[in-house]
């Protein structure tokens, strides 16, 4: 069963930016047919997809964020982070790493971590 | 990219049978059979109940099923119960190689 659990900071302030990482249990970055994918969801608000990598290295990014986000892998760590830059109070939200599972037959988010949430004040 | 259109909330009586729909356009649900739902519980993360489009992950029960009809999904509950009560999410990949969530739904349970 794999496991994703995320880490970074709680608060954030203002035009700062946000660095997010997730580490990965019981499976390996490193599997074909996995991309690694980070969604948010601001308080009370639906869920937004942010972006995804593969272990290779190819990413690709919500359009209305993609100048500000950068997602990286680590497979020597087995982890995978998000950086986020030029932050204002609209980036406050729970922010959710999750494995993509996209074969020739099939795309799912399958799993998912707990979320954390960030706050963007001064 | 704009979120695929649910209604705000659906509601049915326990025993019942709900259906809550996600209408993207030929960009995304209409043009792969990559339609997931998820059920969220506050406070929670979301949990995967539908992939490509009408399959049930193990361990989900079978009261939950989808299909998809053009540029429209749908989820249907069956045996609606107390603990059905809570947001769902529709998702779906693109044409541009991307992922879009639904707007979500609220379910109760009268």
């Amino acid at each position: 069963q794999v496991q994703l659990q995320e880490s970074g900071p709680g608060l954030v302030k203002p035009s700062e930016t946000l660095s997010l990482t997730c580490t990965v249990s019981g499976g390996s970055v490193s599997s074909g047919s996995n991309y690694w994918s980070w969604i948010r969801q601001p308080p009370g608000k639906g869920l937004e997809w942010i972006g995804y990598i593969s272990y290779s290295g190819s990413s690709n990014y919500n359009s209305s964020l993609k100048s500000r986000v950068t997602i990286s892998v680590d497979t020597s760590k087995n982890q995978f982070s998000l950086k986020l830059s030029s932050l204002t109070a609209a980036d406050t939200a729970v922010y959710y790493c999750a494995n993509l599972y996209c074969s020739r037959t099939s795309c799912y988010l399958g799993y998912w971590g707990l979320g954390t949430l960030v706050s963007v004040s001064s | 990219q704009s979120a695929l259109a649910q209604p705000a909330s659906v509601s049915g009586s326990p025993g019942q049978s709900i259906t809550i729909s996600c209408t993207g356009t030929s960009s995304d649900v209409g043009s792969y059979n990559y339609v997931s739902w998820y059920q969220q519980h506050p406070g929670k993360a979301p949990k995967l109940m539908i992939y490509d489009v009408s399959k049930r992950p193990s361990g989900v029960s079978n009261r939950f099923s989808g299909s998809k009809s053009g540029n429209t999904a749908s989820l249907t509950i069956s045996g609606l119960q107390a603990e059905d009560e809570t947001d769902y999410y529709c998702s779906s990949y693109t044409t541009i190689s991307t992922w879009v969530f639904g707007t979500g739904t609220k379910v109760t349970v009268l």
